[in-house]
């Protein structure tokens, strides 16, 4: 069974504040690891695929970081805006099963940004 | 540029009857899976379908619950004689390829059982 675990659960930050959360992951088997962006009454948005160690992703204010070979990878916002609001969610492809379609999630962490 | 589509959006089921959800692909996706979102917990896979073929389903109750995904119109998610414990938001993602690429959702469907 691969488990993806994610903290802090949640997180309040001042708007102007820099903040980041892990997402940990069994590192045998390694395939790839998703980070997915889930604001209330949305759908999951995808934020980053990441599949070598020491890849660094970014996307304007938001960065990733991976390292296959302890299981963890970091999503860094930089200067949090209210709009940042929401749950991230990493994901792991089960490499152990049947397919790399299916995805495991974590549990997420809840951001709140406070203007 | 269509995303992922689902309907109906919020469904109402009686315990006993039977739910169909339905999940149109974003245009040109051949992958399509399922998750499902149980109160008070995190998403949790289901089944992924490619066209007309169930890829793993490792994720699906035994019973009451089937899914497909014909060669023309929607994938269709299928819950037979619901039970309360159905009651759950279902999610259906798509993608381009099955080799771990990026999934996108759709808004989901709110199934309650009364």
């Amino acid at each position: 069974i691969l488990n993806v675990e994610q903290s802090p659960q949640s997180l309040h930050v001042q708007e102007g504040d820099s903040t980041n959360f892990t997402c940990s992951f069994p590192s045998s088997n390694f395939y790839a690891l998703h980070w997915y962006r889930w604001e209330t009454a949305k759908s999951p948005e995808a934020l980053f695929v990441m599949t070598l160690n020491g890849d660094e992703k970014k996307k304007g204010r938001i960065s990733a970081t991976l390292n296959t070979k302890e299981g963890y990878s970091y999503l860094y916002i930089k200067g949090s805006q209210p709009e940042d609001s929401a749950t991230y969610l990493c994901a792991s492809p089960n490499a152990g099963g049947t397919s790399y379609g299916k995805l495991t999630f974590g549990q997420g962490t809840i951001l709140t940004v406070h203007p | 540029n269509a995303g992922v589509m689902q309907n109906p959006r919020h469904l109402v089921r009686r315990r006993g009857q039977e739910a169909r959800l339905r999940c149109s692909p974003v245009k040109g996706h051949s992958h399509v899976y399922w998750y499902r979102q149980l109160p008070e917990e995190g998403l949790k896979f289901m089944v992924y379908l490619q066209k007309e073929n169930i890829i793993d389903e490792s994720g699906m109750p035994k019973e009451r619950f089937s899914a497909e995904f014909p060669k023309e119109g929607p994938s269709i998610l299928r819950i037979q004689q619901v039970v309360r414990g159905d009651s759950a938001a279902y999610f259906c993602a798509s993608s381009p390829t099955g080799q771990g690429y990026e999934q996108y959702f759709g808004p989901g469907t709110r199934l309650t059982v009364t």
